[in-house]
């Protein structure tokens, strides 16, 4: 079956600009994460949904960031005055349960 | 909080030479022990978990056992292939209140194998 699948795969805007990172889990996964991984780092947890929900948003690095999942599947991690900063490679993760999670090929955003 | 270290890399190795990748944590609770890999270009697998003490996650020739008492996860393996050059990440799942969960990561050791 398919798996998690992300769109764009690059992205490149300009400080200031807002940007839109869109995940499509694997069907029906309710759980979803989201991390971001620098270069030569480990991921660092963002956001976990379980259903529509935001459960835990407590690895957002500050309030330019918000993500969303309205019907419990898709979600899309949201970005608002990009800063150079935030250039990374953004993850997204489902799970049938909590246990074992299945990442996407990620997005890889360049803030020039 | 909880967090996870690892040894750092690169880790260069010939082919069939034997692999030891450590991974030490620090956790609150008792959490859940993964380790990942990302071959180039390509995105995060789980490689084997653990889930309690005392445990042995094994898959494709790897393994690594959940050790409480020196908090340790080492992945090891016994004789390597150039098709296991990759990046392993050792990680930790908060098993805190909401039990979310949600991973914490180490910052990732490659592994380069030599023909």
């Amino acid at each position: 079956g398919a798996g998690v699948s992300q769109t764009p795969s690059n992205k490149v805007t300009e400080k200031g600009k807002y940007v839109e990172l869109r995940c499509d889990p694997i069907s029906g996964h309710t759980a979803l994460y989201w991390y971001r991984q620098s270069l030569g780092q480990g991921p660092e947890f963002l956001i976990y949904f379980q259903g529509t929900g935001a459960a835990d948003d407590s690895g957002l690095p500050n309030d330019r960031f918000f993500a969303v999942r309205p019907e419990g599947s898709v979600s899309t991690l949201k970005i608002q005055r990009t800063e150079r900063g935030d250039s990374a490679v953004y993850l997204c993760a489902s799970s049938p349960d909590t246990n074992e999670q299945f990442f996407g090929p990620g997005t890889r955003l360049t803030v020039l | 909080g909880d967090s996870v270290t690892q040894m750092e890399g690169p880790v260069t190795l010939s082919e069939e030479a034997f692999l030891t990748i450590n991974c030490t944590y620090t956790a609150t609770g008792y959490p859940s022990l993964f380790w990942y890999v990302q071959y180039p270009g390509e995105g995060l697998q789980l490689l084997l978990k653990a889930t309690k003490a005392d445990d042995k996650g094994s898959n494709k020739g790897f393994e690594a056992t959940y050790r409480k008492e020196t908090t340790s996860f080492h992945l090891e393996k016994g004789s390597v292939q150039v098709s296991d050059s990759a990046v392993y990440f050792c990680a930790l799942s908060d098993d805190g209140s909401g039990n979310t969960g949600k991973l914490i990561f180490g910052q990732g050791t490659t592994l380069q194998v030599k023909p």
